[in-house]
């Protein structure tokens, strides 16, 4: 079976730093998403990563070790609108094709 | 705005109904997936579809089918409701093929909010 784990929540100060933590167990890897959630909306792309290191895009950055199964999101100058839950995803091989499995996400709250 | 669509946003109806969810996918993208987000399971994949072709199956159940259109829309049956199908439930799309390597970003619409009384 496939695995996900994330923390349930965070809490960060306007202009700081945090870092969201994935780890995951799966049969078979082809790539980890993450994707940001508001309340009542729809997830959109953050990142992706398919292969160890570090993947940066603006604020954002996602760094992924395969060896270890295990994912970071880490977000920089920290601004109210991050408020949102951040959900982790692998993409593993089932039945000749790839599907997504989601972690719960982890609700982040930026205070200030 | 991902650019998909689904209707209906609101549906509610009663336990034992059935109700048809639609999606149509971006233009150009020929994938189309199902998710189901309630909370206490979080967002669990249903079904993918490429060009008309179920490509592979989720945690769906029997009483829910799926199907994609030559025009690429793609439609949700739910039959026998019941309560705990209440949900959000989205639809994505993407260029690839679901069963290709590599990257392959899913556009996820804004969701049909399914509520069961």
């Amino acid at each position: 079976g496939q695995n996900i784990d994330q923390p349930t929540e965070m809490t960060a100060t306007e202009g700081a730093i945090v870092q969201i933590n994935c780890t995951y167990q799966t049969s078979g890897f082809n790539g980890l998403f993450w994707y940001q959630q508001h309340a009542g909306e729809a997830p959109t792309f953050l990142s992706y990563n398919v292969l160890d290191g570090l993947e940066e895009k603006g604020r954002f950055s996602s760094f992924l070790s395969r060896s270890k199964g295990y994912s970071y999101l880490l977000l920089k100058e920290l601004q109210m609108k991050d408020s949102a839950s951040y959900l982790c995803a692998v993409r593993a091989p089932s039945g000749g094709s790839y599907i997504p499995t989601f972690g719960r996400g982890t609700s982040l709250i930026v205070h200030p | 705005d991902s650019g998909v669509t689904q209707t209906p946003k609101h549906l509610i109806t009663a336990t034992g109904q059935r109700v048809t969810l639609r999606c149509s996918p971006r233009s150009g993208d020929l994938s189309v997936y199902w998710y189901q987000q309630s909370l206490d399971q979080g967002l669990q994949f249903l079904i993918q579809y490429y060009n008309g072709e179920e490509r592979a199956k989720g945690n769906i159940l029997e009483r829910f089918s799926a199907q994609q259109f030559p025009d690429l829309h793609s439609e949700l049956n739910l039959s026998s409701l019941e309560l705990g199908d209440s949900a959000l439930y989205f639809c994505a799309s993407s260029v690839g093929d679901p069963a290709g390597e590599g990257y392959n970003e899913q556009f996820f619409g804004p969701g049909t909010r399914l509520t069961v009384l």
